[in-house]
């Protein structure tokens, strides 16, 4: 059973640096998403995809903040211009489409951003 | 704004005695509701859901939960918890739709003496 999994695991960054992180669904989700969590806080949403459409975005961060998912499989999150308030956890999550609005989330294990 | 609320932040018990975590959420229309563990190290695992009917579900290690839609609450229940329950939990909202984006409590850190 392959899970969802993120790539790095870790990353060290300085203040300014461009970041990417990469987010692979279990095999033939549909959706795929986006949290941000910081110690001692819940996940917090940021986007989601279905299929390669980017359905909401509102809740990225800044301008600095932006994803893709190009052919509707694996995902990118791009931080650019870091800075220190970037330093948090990345989840992401996928799940089935569901026609009657009842979807399950399966999370990777995350990708750890210091930015020094 | 909607929002999920988890009054407690670190639970301490010894094995055997019986949990329950609060979940109170705010909004007022149709919700999906979850409970999902983090074991130290681990990544987010679900432990259970509802999405209609019987309010009280069950999920796995033992673990239910009561949907009280009056009170807008989706409490997290164990009759005997033992030490490998020791996790973080975290209860979580999704707004029927909007979606299938979570709204995550701030979690409730459990920790089990053996």
């Amino acid at each position: 059973d392959t899970g969802v999994s993120q790539d790095p695991r870790h990353k060290i960054t300085k203040r300014g640096q461009n970041v990417t992180f990469r987010c692979d669904p279990i095999s033939e989700h549909n959706r795929l998403y986006w949290y941000r969590q910081t110690l001692g806080q819940g996940p917090e949403f940021l986007t989601y995809f279905q299929n390669e459409a980017q359905l909401e975005k509102s809740r990225l961060l800044s301008d600095r903040f932006s994803a893709e998912r190009p052919k509707g499989s694996f995902s990118t999150l791009e931080i650019q211009r870091t800075e220190q308030g970037d330093s948090a956890m990345y989840l992401c999550a996928s799940s089935p489409l569901s026609s009657a609005g009842q979807e399950t989330q399966y999370f990777g294990p995350g990708t750890r951003l210091l930015v020094l | 704004a909607q929002s999920v609320s988890q009054h407690n932040h670190h639970v301490i018990l010894s094995e055997a005695a019986s949990l329950e975590l609060g979940c109170n959420y705010s909004y007022g229309g149709t919700v999906n509701l979850f409970w999902y563990v983090q074991y130290p190290g681990q990544h987010l695992q679900l432990l259970l859901k509802y999405f209609s009917g019987d309010p009280l579900v069950k999920g796995i290690k033992g673990f239910e939960a009561e949907f009280i839609k009056s009170k807008f609450s989706f409490n997290l229940r164990k009759p005997s918890v033992q030490w490998s329950d020791t996790a973080e939990y975290f209860c979580a909202v999704n707004p029927y739709n909007q979606g299938g984006k979570l709204i995550f409590g701030q979690g409730t850190e459990l920790s089990v003496k053996p």
